[in-house]
């Protein structure tokens, strides 16, 4: 099972700040690396796939890079609407896995 | 709009079984794969299993194998999650979601997710 490590657990930010999580495999992903966004009470939303392209209606403040084994989501200027958990997930090999999640917190 | 409303849950004792469904709609739900993925309380998401466009491509979860079966029926635009054997581990909401890419197999890209239904595991 291809385990995925997020750092860190939890983030302080403000609005305005700019913003990287990180997203580690224990194995390489190639490129098919997910993240999702879970605000409370919320099912999650999926950002981006295949590591580097948004999902529909996503805003471009949203970034990500990365292969193999080394990823990572980019918030430009936070917005106050981004408080949220944020959990990669991969699909590259079964059982699909998905990351222990970053919480967004002020 | 793409939907998917879940029911069937509740609570149940160990070891009984219970039937959760994913009415879906705002797409042609038979070209797409499905997926179960559930939560624990306050914890992180856990993949359940997949289910491809055509019903014939499944796939489980280790904690979950055996125990559980996903199905579908495409003429009603319905996904089933059958659990038995249920355990306070299994103790969850589950969600179900649809894949991004019409007729892949396997599917894997878990794209829009439904409000989730919650299962309770008790004595």
């Amino acid at each position: 099972e291809i385990v995925l490590t997020q750092s860190p657990a939890t983030l302080s930010v403000s609005p305005g700040d700019r913003v990287t999580l990180s997203c580690r495999a224990s194995q390489s992903v190639s490129r098919y690396l997910a993240w999702y966004q879970q605000k409370p009470g919320q099912a999650p939303r999926l950002l981006i796939y295949d590591t580097s392209y948004r999902a529909t209606d996503i805003p471009a403040r949203f970034s990500a890079s990365g292969s193999e084994t080394d990823f990572s989501l980019t918030i430009s200027r936070l917005d106050p609407e981004d408080f949220a958990v944020y959990y990669c997930q991969q699909r590259s090999d079964w059982p699909l896995t998905f990351g222990g999640g970053t919480k967004v917190e002020t | 709009q793409v939907q998917l409303l879940g029911s069937g849950g509740g609570v149940v004792q160990p070891g009984r079984s219970l039937r959760l469904s994913c009415a879906a709609s705002g797409f042609t739900f038979r070209t797409f794969g499905m997926h179960w993925v559930r939560q624990a309380p306050g914890k992180g998401l856990e993949w359940v299993g997949t289910i491809s466009y055509d019903g014939r491509d499944k796939r489980y979860a280790d904690s979950v194998r055996g125990r559980f079966t996903i199905s579908r029926d495409n003429s009603n635009d319905t996904l089933y999650l059958n659990m038995s054997g249920l355990r306070p581990e299994d103790t969850a909401l589950y969600y179900c979601a649809k894949d991004r890419h019409p007729l892949q197999k396997p599917a894997t890209l878990i794209d829009f997710w439904g409000q989730g239904t919650l299962v309770t595991v008790s004595p």
